[in-house]
């Protein structure tokens, strides 16, 4: 089975720092990749994914890039962060047999 | 386009109470429909999903769904609730070629009284 491990769980950065999130995938080969941000009183939105290595899509234009170096990793960065940047981000796996999600990182821009 | 709402932020019941979590969808095709659960410190699990098959979905932990598509809801419910059961739980609707596209809800945080 899938298994994402997403580090750090939870991260304060100041503002106009860099950021870079990384998202590992085991169980799995040629697996869509996806970045979700929460941000406070909202639900998850898609920012990036990924079919496959060096292909990104972004959904919505925003601060942040993404990044497919390898099969099973996905990063997500930014060269200087916002506060509006402070959320929960998830990184998800989908394959056939279906959607796996990380742990997620807790963000805050400060 | 693709949207989904969950009517309540917050919903507080006490054990051994029924659950209801509400959940309603639009979407431009015919969606693949799920409950997802998070509880603090970990990852999404997943409920129970409903992919055009039966319309009443039962999923794990004693929850099911049901499909109303006249009515485009997706009502998470329960029985009876466990104390273990709060938790902030997702509706998502999923779409495109591959269903490979999700769409969030912005989530329903269950309190458990005991």
């Amino acid at each position: 089975s899938q298994t994402i491990h997403q580090w750090p769980a939870t991260l304060v950065q100041p503002v106009g720092s860099p950021l870079s999130l990384e998202c590992t995938v085991e169980g799995t080969s040629n697996p869509n990749l996806y970045w979700y941000r929460q941000a406070a009183g909202r639900g998850l939105q898609l920012l990036f994914y990924s079919v496959g290595i060096g292909q990104i899509s972004s959904e919505v234009p925003q601060n942040l890039s993404a990044s497919r170096p390898q099969d099973r990793q996905f990063i997500l960065s930014s060269k200087k962060l916002l506060l509006s940047d402070s959320g929960f981000y998830l990184c998800a796996s989908l394959r056939k047999t279906g959607y796996t999600f990380g742990s997620g990182t807790r963000l805050t821009v400060v | 386009a693709q949207s989904v709402t969950q009517l309540d932020s917050h919903v507080s019941v006490s054990e051994g109470t029924p659950v209801l979590l509400r959940c309603n969808y639009s979407s431009s095709y015919s969606p693949s429909l799920f409950w997802y659960v998070q509880h603090p410190n970990k990852g999404l699990q997943l409920l129970l999903k409903y992919t055009s098959a039966a319309t009443l979905v039962k999923g794990i932990n004693g929850f099911e769904a049901e499909f109303k598509k006249s009515e485009t809801s997706f009502h998470l419910t329960k029985p009876s609730a466990h104390m273990s059961d709060a938790a902030e739980y997702f509706c998502v609707v999923s779409v495109g070629p591959n269903f490979n596209k999700f769409y969030f809800g912005s989530g329903t945080k269950l309190n458990v009284k005991p």
